[in-house]
C-alpha cells in the first residue's frame, strides 16, 4: 500500500531535549517536504526536499533542520525544542517537483509534538 | 514574502446549498492545489490547475485558476453532510521552486 508514515504520532518533551521525527515513503517519490499546521494559520511549510541530498527552507525553517540522504527517509529534526514549536507535523512526498502532472502530494498521519 | 489569503475562514451551511472558497495570492503562481482536511485527519490532495483560466470539475465540486494566476476558488454545489472540512488552496511562486504556500483554510460545516 503507498503510503507516507512519520513516527512517533504523539511526542511529549521538554525544552532543549533533542528529537527527531522520522518520516518514510514507499513510492519512490522524489519531493518531500514537512509542514506545520496551527490553529488559524494553516500549514506552513518548514523545509523541503527536491531529491537526496537537495533541502531548502520553507517559510518557517528556524529551529529545524532535516536531512535527505536516501530517497525514502527525510526526518525533522529539533536540536533544542522550545514550547513554540508545539504544534502538529505533517510529512508529504509526490513524485517529483515541476509544472507538470504527477504532483500528487501524499501526507502522512501526522506528528502531535507538546514541548514543556 | 508570497501569501496566499483564503476566504471565508469558516462557513455554516445547510445540506443542499452552494459553497465557495476563494484563494488571493500576492504573486503570481506557477500553479495551484487544492486539499480537504477532515476533522482529525491528514490532508488528502484534490485536484492541480496549472493553465491560466483552467476550470476542472471533480463531480459537485468546480475547481477555477484565475487568468492572472493570482486567484482562484473551488464551489461545491449541492453540499452534502460528507462536505465537511477543512479546504485548502496550497501554490508555488515559480516552477523551479519546490516552496508551496498554503491559505489559511475555510473551515465548512453542513448542517443536515
Amino acid at each position: 500500500e503507498a503510503q507516507v508514515t512519520q513516527n512517533p504520532r504523539y511526542l511529549i518533551t521538554v525544552t532543549g531535549k533533542k528529537l527527531t521525527v522520522t518520516c518514510s515513503q514507499n513510492m519512490n517519490h522524489e519531493y518531500m517536504s514537512w509542514y506545520r499546521q496551527d490553529p488559524g494559520l494553516g500549514l506552513r511549510q518548514i523545509y523541503y526536499s527536491m531529491n537526496v541530498e537537495v533541502t531548502d527552507k520553507g517559510d518557517v525553517p528556524e529551529g529545524y533542520k532535516v536531512s535527505r540522504k536516501e530517497k525514502r527517509n527525510f526526518p525533522l529534526i529539533l536540536e533544542s525544542p522550545s514550547p513554540n514549536q508545539t504544534s502538529l507535523y505533517f510529512c508529504a512526498s509526490s513524485y517529483r517537483r515541476g509544472a507538470g502532472g504527477g504532483e500528487t502530494q501524499y501526507f502522512g498521519p501526522g506528528t502531535r509534538l507538546l514541548v514543556l | 514574502g508570497q501569501q496566499v489569503m483564503q476566504i471565508p475562514q469558516y462557513q455554516h451551511v445547510q445540506e443542499g446549498e452552494d459553497f465557495t472558497t476563494y484563494c488571493n495570492s500576492s504573486t503570481t503562481l506557477s500553479n495551484i492545489q487544492w486539499y480537504k482536511q477532515r476533522p482529525g485527519g491528514h490532508p488528502v490532495f484534490l485536484i492541480q490547475l496549472v493553465k491560466s483560466g483552467e476550470v476542472k470539475k471533480q463531480k459537485r465540486l468546480t475547481f477555477q485558476f484565475g487568468e492572472a494566476k493570482k486567484n482562484s476558488s473551488l464551489h461545491i454545489t449541492a453540499t452534502q453532510t460528507t462536505d465537511v472540512g477543512t479546504y485548502f488552496c496550497a501554490g508555488y511562486g515559480s516552477s523551479n521552486t519546490g516552496k508551496l504556500i498554503f491559505g489559511q483554510g475555510t473551515t465548512l460545516q453542513v448542517k443536515p
